[in-house]
């Protein structure tokens, strides 16, 4: 089993849709989690970071399930410039560090 | 204030030809990373570095060294490249030790290995 795994897509929705994407990961030691946004032949941007209480940031929520160990992301009211692959990116400690490990990401195509 | 860059933004290679990949920072940030990307793979991490001086190995290490001689600066080196190299790497930065800080990343730079 991969340590993040994504359903790579793409999700297909019209503008003003409500799109959710999941991101499931292996290890239970894992401390934070993010979502990063990646434009076609852009480098990732953080869209937003993954609290455990959940959290959102306009038409955008995140949560965290540590139970059954997967995060979240739901768009609401979809534009066209949403379209864009999401990356779900979980940190784990390791020798006094975090590494950071990528899902593949999931597609996202918004269209009128 | 640039953030990251990365040098250089293209380049083609030959198989068993060497290069050097910079990637310089204004942040002033503590940790560096190099990744590659590839179709359908995600990014994997290379190799990272938690202070100027320090390296370590990431996911997929071999073929690739590393140097952080100073902190605003990460080099990645291919000594003889293999066209199981082509892809395109990114570097990131995070501020510190802290597992909630941000990642920020270069532009990229894409490699292709003939």
């Amino acid at each position: 089993r991969k340590e993040v795994e994504q359903d790579p897509g793409p999700f297909n929705v019209p503008e003003g849709a409500t799109v959710a994407f999941n991101c499931t990961y292996s290890n239970s030691a894992s401390q934070s989690f993010f979502w990063y946004r990646q434009d076609c032949r852009k480098e990732p941007k953080l869209l937003m970071s993954v609290y455990s209480s959940g959290n959102e940031d306009g038409r955008f929520t995140a949560q965290l399930n540590r139970a059954s160990q997967y995060i979240s992301l739901l768009i609401r009211d979809s534009k066209l410039s949403d379209s864009a692959t999401y990356l779900c990116v979980v940190n784990r400690a390791s020798g006094g560090s975090y590494i950071p490990t990528f899902g593949r990401g999931t597609s996202l195509i918004v269209h009128p | 204030n640039a953030g990251v860059t990365q040098t250089p933004k293209f380049r083609v290679l030959k198989t068993g030809q060497s290069m050097t990949l910079l990637c310089a920072q204004d942040m002033n940030h503590e940790y560096m990373y190099w990744y590659r990307q590839d179709p359908g793979m995600g990014l994997r991490l290379i190799h990272y570095s938690v202070g100027e001086g320090t390296t370590a190995k990431g996911e997929v290490p071999d073929g690739y060294n590393v140097s952080r001689l100073k902190k605003q600066n990460f080099l990645l080196g291919l000594e003889s490249a293999a066209p199981s190299q082509t892809s395109v790497y990114f570097c990131a930065v995070k501020q510190g030790a802290s597992s909630t800080d941000t990642q920020y990343f270069g532009p990229g730079t894409r490699l292709t290995v003939l």
